[in-house]
């Protein structure tokens, strides 16, 4: 399977926790990028890589959020210090170079914080 | 600022035709998309408008009116399969961002 894969699937952990997610895009696509998740909602746009540069970071991100993409292949978004509203779905999506390429999304990571 | 608008939830019949409206409000625009959210799934890329006018992929539709920042999703011949949610989603200039709205959640019944 050659489309993009996240790891954890499903992550329960206590509140004050850290927790690390893993991302592996498509292989040739040069654009990343995480999304939050909750029930009813859209995806919430988090941050975006071009290679290994994070181009772009939410304002709504704390700074308990840190994402990154270091020889421009796979990326990880780490939480410290969890919290219970942290509990959410984060995808992961990959697209190619191209401004108007579609998104292709990985299946998520499903967070709950205890 | 941006904003992206589109009803809750829409009822349909198997068989039907289905148009799911999106308004948006964004401070720079490269393109709309519609994606297909199946319950517990990854989001699926449906269509993408950056020009005025609709492209018609099967079953499925999608118009575009930049100047009223305006789109809508027709799915013709509705099957049992086609419900999920529907995010319309805008591509902001320059920064490749893509913005997604709430979605619609489209229930097909027999």
């Amino acid at each position: 399977d050659t489309g993009v894969s996240q790891d954890p699937r499903h992550k329960i952990t206590k509140r004050g926790q850290n927790v690390t997610f893993r991302c592996d895009p498509i292989s040739e696509h040069n654009r990343l990028y995480w999304y939050r998740q909750t029930l009813g909602q859209g995806p919430e746009f988090l941050t975006y890589f071009q290679n290994e540069a994070q181009l772009e970071k939410s304002r709504l991100l704390s700074d308990r959020f840190s994402a990154e993409r270091p020889k421009g292949s796979f990326s990880t978004l780490e939480i410290q210090r969890t919290e219970q509203g942290d509990s959410a779905m984060y995808l992961c999506a990959s697209a190619s170079g191209q401004a108007t390429g579609e998104l292709f999304f990985g299946e998520g990571s499903r967070l709950t914080v205890l | 600022g941006q904003n992206i608008d589109q009803p809750t939830e829409m009822t349909a019949t198997e068989g039907a035709i289905v148009q799911i409206n999106c308004t948006y409000q964004t401070s720079g625009f490269n393109g709309l998309f519609w994606y297909q959210q199946h319950a517990g799934e990854a989001p699926t890329f449906l269509s993408y408008n950056v020009l005025d006018g609709l492209e018609e992929k099967g079953r499925f539709s999608s118009f575009l009116s930049r100047s009223k920042g305006y789109s809508y999703l027709l799915l013709k011949e509705l099957q049992m399969k086609d419900s999920a949610s529907y995010l319309c989603a805008v591509l902001n200039t320059g920064g490749f961002k893509t913005i997604f709205g709430a979605g619609t959640r489209l229930f097909v019944k027999a």
